[in-house]
């Protein structure tokens, strides 16, 4: 049982935009920023998203995020068979003083 | 470029331990915080510990306090994971992360590419 709530599956076609939640609480999202993490098969999670909407360099602006509350938001629009993945919502937790991660959502482009 | 590599896992018995290294390269290393995140077979990601700059700071996730110790070598460019009393939950890919901390915020930037750590008899 995570922490933070995230839908196990979505799907959607190519071209098509989509967007995964993350739900949680005062102690997490509510009074911290939300990162977002992207893992293809097989490979290791890369930053997508942090500090709510902020995109590291080399990331393309069809990745959006957003919070409002205790939840958070990731937004992908013209969706590519590449952008198959497992997405993670993290942020910190102040009253477990840890880290804490959504426990992910498998994006299928068909 | 930023280059994180881990290793030491391996196959180990219940009860016994190991103990994780990460090279870092491509940055300052004593300038950031690292951290070790980890994912079960299947399953999502787990964040398991970090370390501050100077190694003054530690946090764990609470399933491994008392088992697991976190630490690092500046001059080495090093961050290790002592992982003692293991237990079959503890099985898992474990990757080395260089952890963005500030105000509210928290977030790893990089990662490498893990190493599994399998606990069976």
């Amino acid at each position: 049982q995570s922490v933070l709530t995230q839908p196990p599956s979505m799907s959607a076609a190519p071209g098509q935009k989509v967007t995964i939640s993350c739900s949680g609480s005062s102690s997490n999202i509510g009074n911290n920023y939300v990162s977002w993490y992207q893992q293809l098969p097989g490979t290791a999670p890369k930053l997508l998203i942090y500090d709510n909407n902020k995109r590291p360099s080399g990331i393309p602006d069809r990745f959006s995020g957003s919070k409002s509350g205790t939840s958070a938001t990731l937004g992908i629009t013209g969706l590519q068979t590449g952008d198959e993945a497992d997405y993670y919502c993290g942020t910190w937790d102040s009253s477990l003083s840890a880290v804490v991660f959504g426990g992910g959502t498998k994006l299928t482009v068909l | 470029e930023v280059h994180l590599v881990e290793s030491g896992g391996g196959l180990v018995q219940p009860g016994g331990s190991l103990r994780l290294s990460c090279a870092a390269s491509g940055f300052t290393f004593s300038s950031y915080w690292m951290s070790w995140v980890r994912q079960a077979p299947g399953k999502g990601l787990e964040w398991v510990a970090n370390i501050k700059q100077d190694g003054s700071g530690k946090y764990y996730v609470a399933s491994v306090k008392g088992r697991f110790t976190i630490s690092r070598d500046n001059a080495k460019n090093s961050l290790y994971l002592q992982m003692n009393s293991l237990r079959a939950e503890d099985t898992a890919v474990y990757y080395c992360t260089r952890e963005q901390v500030g105000y509210s915020s928290d977030y790893s930037d990089y990662w490498g590419p893990g190493t599994l750590v399998t606990v069976s008899s």
